[in-house]
């Protein structure tokens, strides 16, 4: 079973706009958060990461925002740009390393 | 800068013939993954590796595939015999239980069997 549930599928913003990824888990011995970006033909590359002691962590334009009570955390792209369109994945661990991944969002950013 | 090599980047064969991929992880990095990409399935990891150990491969199809470490530069990754349903995209990743440990992914391998 999927233990880590994204959506949306896919969305379309236009530049300069706010792209919102979603995720929520339930294994509360998850320990850290990262965020995948994945360009086609590429391997999927880290974009940033979060623990589960801190609520935000930014990052240039991309922000995550952790509720720890709600197990849910969230990717947040400002002033999105064309070459931010990519597939954005979002991850969990436990202290052992096996990553469990979302399905992925599809995001692309129109001129 | 420093990079997971995977070869072959693309490999089409028939049903039935051994399939071989290779990776060379981050020199240093002590934990190997190989995970497998489908448009169905997403990113399934299929077994990793820690200091050339297999730590789980359980989610690998036993009967048919199989992962090793020969030395610390070295994952394979084989089928035998490979069908139809085995065509995806496999990346292998590396990562050092360290600091903020990421995983590092490779370009991947894209598999075809006909």
């Amino acid at each position: 079973q999927q233990q880590v549930k994204q959506s949306p599928q896919s969305l379309i913003v236009q530049k300069g706009g706010i792209s919102i990824i979603n995720c929520a888990y339930e294994n509360t011995a998850f320990d850290y958060f990262p965020w995948y970006q994945q360009f086609p033909g590429k391997g999927p590359a880290l974009l940033i990461a979060i623990r589960p002691d801190v609520s935000e962590k930014k990052e240039g334009r991309f922000t995550i925002s952790f509720n720890k009570s709600a197990k849910q955390f969230s990717l947040h792209i400002m002033d999105s740009q064309p070459g931010d369109s990519a597939t954005y994945f979002c991850a969990a661990s436990i202290i052992d390393y096996k990553l469990s991944f979302g399905a992925g969002t599809t995001v692309t950013v129109r001129a | 800068d420093a990079r997971v090599t995977q070869t072959p980047r693309h490999k089409v064969t028939e049903m039935g013939q051994e399939v071989t991929m290779r990776c060379q992880p981050i020199l240093g990095h002590n934990t190997v993954f190989w995970y497998r990409q489908t448009m169905m399935q997403g990113l399934e990891l299929l077994a990793y590796f820690r200091n050339r150990a297999p730590l789980d491969d359980s989610g690998m199809p036993k009967d048919r595939f199989s992962a090793e470490m020969p030395d610390a530069t070295l994952a394979t990754l084989k089928i035998q015999p490979s069908e139809p349903r085995d065509s995806a995209v496999y990346f292998c990743a590396s990562g050092n239980r360290q600091g903020s440990w990421p995983q590092h992914f490779g370009d991947g391998t894209r598999l075809s069997i006909l």
